[in-house]
């Protein structure tokens, strides 16, 4: 049971270039959702999901696009990568939104240089 | 807005002590998570606890819950090395959001 994964899990950008951060979950879980975590400021929710065709946005979207045409992926896309996007990225999953535990991945490190 | 403040921000003990983290939201939560991250990888989660719970155990890990004082607090007793890590609240409502950490140490 592999869980959340992401990929890749290092990715270097220069300015201006756009990339895809990929999520899968093999649980069937119908909750998904972006993280990002930056040095002494947590975790921020960039987007979720709850369900295929459904998504709404975190605290920090701009910058960031998502789609969910299945239940088992949730793409982060960056259109015009900036230094300040820069960081560490979590993708998460649960059974619901309401009362389920979150399950994470490995995360992506992006550096836009 | 955040739902989920950690405090202390760091907390180093010895081995065999016990820890207690703090945490505090804002809004009305249907449940509060703690979570562990070890340097470099994805949270874990740990323990829920439900609005309408108090306290909440599990094995070495004891959670209590104040929704009037709209706070928390995560105990670990007998700590070991392998606790060292950062320690997450979050409260949900209808998404999860975190706080900033208690960065622990347990010292051998």
């Amino acid at each position: 049971n592999a869980g959340v994964t992401q990929t890749p899990k290092f990715q270097v950008l220069k300015t201006g270039q756009s990339m895809t951060l990929q999520c899968a979950q093999d649980m069937n879980h119908e909750y998904m959702s972006w993280y990002r975590q930056d040095p002494g400021m947590g975790l921020r929710l960039i987007h979720y999901s709850v369900g295929a065709g459904i998504t709404d946005q975190g605290e920090v979207p701009n910058g960031y696009n998502v789609s969910r045409s299945t239940t088992e992926d949730f793409p982060l896309r960056l259109l015009s990568a900036a230094p300040s996007q820069t960081s560490v990225y979590f993708c998460a999953s649960s059974w619901g939104q309401y009362n389920s535990p979150l399950h994470f991945g490995n995360g992506t490190r992006l550096t836009v240089t | 807005s955040q739902q989920g403040e950690e405090d202390p921000q760091a907390l180093s003990i010895q081995e065999g002590e016990n820890a207690t983290m703090n945490c505090s939201y804002k809004t009305s939560i249907n449940n509060l998570q703690w979570y562990r991250q070890n340097s470099g990888r994805g949270l874990v989660h740990l323990i829920l606890i439900r609005s309408n719970e108090r306290e909440k155990h599990s094995g070495r890990l004891r959670v209590t819950l104040d929704t009037s004082k709209k706070s928390s607090s995560l105990l670990i007793t007998a700590s070991r090395a392998a606790d060292t890590a950062s320690y997450f609240c979050g409260g949900s409502n209808y998404k999860l959001t975190f706080g900033k950490g208690t960065l622990l140490t347990v010292n051998p």
